[in-house]
């Protein structure tokens, strides 16, 4: 199936830094790419679905200004952390839409967990 | 509000017997749902899926029931193997609508015993 490869898979910074994490689609292009996030023991979480050359679409109660979204290419999305703070320690994740998939249609990454000390 | 729930946090099966994994949803727009597989520090690897039109789907060891009356999914794992063991997600979708983005149960950690 398709390949979705997301880095870096683990990070640890200060409180107080920003965090950028790539998704990227190896093997198709993806106008659309969803980035999800998952506290211990919860379901993944939606954030935002980015569109590529236009403004991500946030959930409701993520902020949009500290979740920076980029989806300047067909076959990448990023997704900056600013300011984090140890709030924000979480296994994030990114899954891209391959349309011309014959089966499932969506392709995640291998997630990012984010420790914020 | 939690549209999608697994209620069942573990479920330990022996192997070669049957997993049974369930997840009901409230959101009756739902009409395309998936079970993904999920390792520790790993993404979601895709199953199996099923649309609202059917209320079965089969793949090998892998099968899938739908009852939308009772809007209701279960997994069914037979027979059972300790590769199996991992965190079970049901997710569902408004696939039919203008985004397919999905909702996720909180997930069942399966451990087969050899």
């Amino acid at each position: 199936g398709a390949v979705v490869s997301q880095h870096p898979s683990w990070v640890i910074c200060k409180s107080g830094t920003s965090v950028k994490i790539e998704c990227r689609s190896l093997d198709f292009q993806a106008t659309t790419m969803f980035w999800y996030r998952q506290f211990p023991k919860q379901s993944l979480m939606l954030m935002a679905t980015s569109n590529e050359g236009s403004k991500a679409t946030y959930e409701q109660g993520v902020e949009k200004d500290k979740f920076l979204i980029n989806h300047a290419s067909l076959t990448l999305s990023t997704l900056t952390v600013t300011s984090a703070h140890p709030e924000d320690s979480s296994f994030y994740i990114c899954s891209a839409r391959d349309l011309a998939a014959t089966n499932e249609k969506l392709f995640f990454g291998s997630g990012t967990q984010l420790s914020v000390l | 509000d939690q549209q999608v729930k697994q209620n069942s946090p573990s479920l330990s099966v022996q192997e070669g017997r049957i997993s049974i994994l369930n997840c009901d949803y409230t959101n009756s727009m739902f009409d395309y749902f998936l079970w993904y597989k999920k390792y520790p520090a790993e993404g979601p690897t895709f199953l199996i899926s099923i649309s609202s039109i059917k209320d079965k789907n089969e793949d090998g060891r892998f099968t899938v029931f739908l009852n939308k009356s009772a809007k209701h999914l279960s997994l069914h794992i037979v027979p059972s193997q300790p590769g199996d063991s991992a965190v079970y997600f049901c997710a569902a979708s408004d696939y039919g609508g203008a985004t397919n983005k999905l909702i996720f149960g909180t997930g069942t950690l399966l451990a087969v015993q050899p």
